[in-house]
């Protein structure tokens, strides 16, 4: 069964520096998403991306962030200049983009800002 | 604006017996709803949704929820829960044009008490 995968599973970094989560969504689907989940609080949306753009973002989805799909595979999620409040467990989905259309989620990649 | 509240953190259930986890959710538009379960150390996988028609929505893992228009609901329910059923739930809600984003509620962890 297809699945959407993320790497590393856990990331661990000083704060201020550059990260770049990865994802590899499900091979025919056409809508990416990232959301993430701050330890013990609600899983909150972050960006949409179709087509090659940002099709909606958060308001947390400011300009340390950045979402690429620099080949035919991966979505990757850059964070600038990480800060303390960034540690939290990061999820990618993918979705065909129908309306209704089930969004795959990825296991999660844990980042911790030291 | 769409916003979920579950108003259960935690529900401790005894093996076997029934269970009921609640959702409200508020929006000013139709919506999808949704509930997904998330294991320990695992991603987000749907349990079931109501897009339209039977207000009746039957699930994975013998789950069942009903949306309630009036009282802008959507109940999950199991008549009898197995030890593996302990997992965290998510109601959450969308929009209904594609690739909506997911607006989540905060979560209720399921205990199974043998």
């Amino acid at each position: 069964e297809p699945e959407v995968t993320q790497t590393p599973s856990h990331q661990v970094t000083q704060m201020g520096q550059e990260v770049i989560l990865r994802c590899v969504p499900i091979s025919n689907h056409l809508y990416f998403y990232w959301y993430r989940q701050i330890l013990g609080q609600k899983v909150e949306f972050l960006v949409s991306f179709y087509n090659n753009e940002i099709s909606e973002k958060s308001e947390i989805f400011d300009d340390q962030f950045s979402v690429e799909r620099p080949d035919g595979s991966n979505f990757t999620l850059k964070i600038r200049s990480t800060k303390l409040e960034d540690s939290a467990m990061y999820f990618c989905a993918s979705s065909g983009g129908g309306s209704g259309d089930e969004q795959f989620f990825g296991p999660g990649t844990r980042l911790t800002v030291l | 604006a769409q916003s979920v509240t579950q108003l259960d953190s935690q529900v401790p259930v005894f093996e076997e017996a029934p269970v009921e986890l609640r959702c409200n959710y508020s929006s000013s538009v139709s919506v999808y709803l949704f509930w997904y379960v998330q294991y320990p150390n695992q991603g987000l996988q749907l349990l079931l949704k109501y897009l339209s028609g039977s207000t009746l929505v039957k699930g994975i893992n013998g789950f069942e929820a009903e949306f309630n228009k009036s009282q802008t609901s959507f109940h999950l329910r199991k008549p009898s829960v197995h030890i593996s059923d302990t997992a965290e739930y998510f109601c959450a809600v969308s929009g209904r044009s594609s690739a909506s984003k997911i607006i989540f509620g905060s979560g209720t962890r399921l205990s199974i008490r043998p």
